[in-house]
């Protein structure tokens, strides 16, 4: 079955030091990968999606993710953090022929340390 | 440019009670989702529509109605409101089924 797996709930790190968000899936096929942003009281906003080619992918306000196949993983990076980065972070997989197969994992909340 | 609009952002109602929640687009994407949010489960699916008339169950789409006779609109009525359906609820559209979606500011719902 189709599933996303953030396993930690809540991080904190110093303002200025680098961040890796950790998210593994499970799927039967080639994924459609996804990190969404949600700041309090917003929706979600889209840093960034993979769906082939290079396993490196950039996103917005200088976040990057690595598809790692062997690993089932996809985790979130940033080399320095600002405290604006503050929010919860949501992985998601999707893919097939069926638009209801977006799975989103349960949150990683990123708090910053002055 | 409003995107996506989703009204009321905040609600208050009692049990039993119908209430209904509005998702309006302006950008003519073919794919509108409803989402509830809750501690501990991330983003779960009610109901989404690949088009006007076209609508189909998500993951948790028990004591949920929706219709879309339009395709800019999709409401999302609950018909006879518990408590367990206190939450916060999301709507989102793409224009294509393997497109990121767009979400709305959510609409924060509480049954006393």
């Amino acid at each position: 079955a189709q599933s996303v797996t953030q396993p930690d709930i809540h991080i904190t790190v110093s303002e200025g030091a680098s961040l890796e968000l950790r998210c593994n899936y499970s799927y039967g096929a080639t994924p459609y990968l996804f990190w969404y942003v949600q700041s309090p009281g917003q929706g979600l906003q889209l840093l960034l999606k993979y769906f082939s080619g290079d396993t490196l992918v950039q996103g917005i306000k200088g976040f990057e993710a690595e598809f790692k196949r062997s690993q089932s993983s996809f985790n979130l990076r940033k080399p320095s953090v600002h405290w604006s980065d503050a929010a919860e972070y949501f992985c998601a997989v999707g893919g097939g022929s069926s638009a209801s197969k977006i799975i989103f994992g349960s949150g990683t909340r990123l708090s910053i340390r002055p | 440019d409003a995107g996506i609009t989703q009204s009321p952002r905040y609600k208050i109602t009692e049990t039993g009670r119908q209430v209904t929640l509005m998702c309006h687009q302006t950008w003519s994407h073919s794919y509108m989702f409803w989402y509830r949010q809750d501690l501990g489960h991330g983003l779960r699916l009610i109901y989404y529509s690949a088009a006007a008339d076209i609508t189909d169950k998500g993951e948790v789409p028990d004591g949920y109605v929706v219709s879309r006779s339009k395709t800019e609109n999709f409401p999302l009525t609950l018909e006879s409101a518990t408590r367990s359906q206190t939450s916060v609820y999301f709507c989102a559209t793409t224009n294509d089924r393997v497109q990121p979606q767009h979400f709305g500011d959510g609409t924060r719902l509480s049954i006393l």
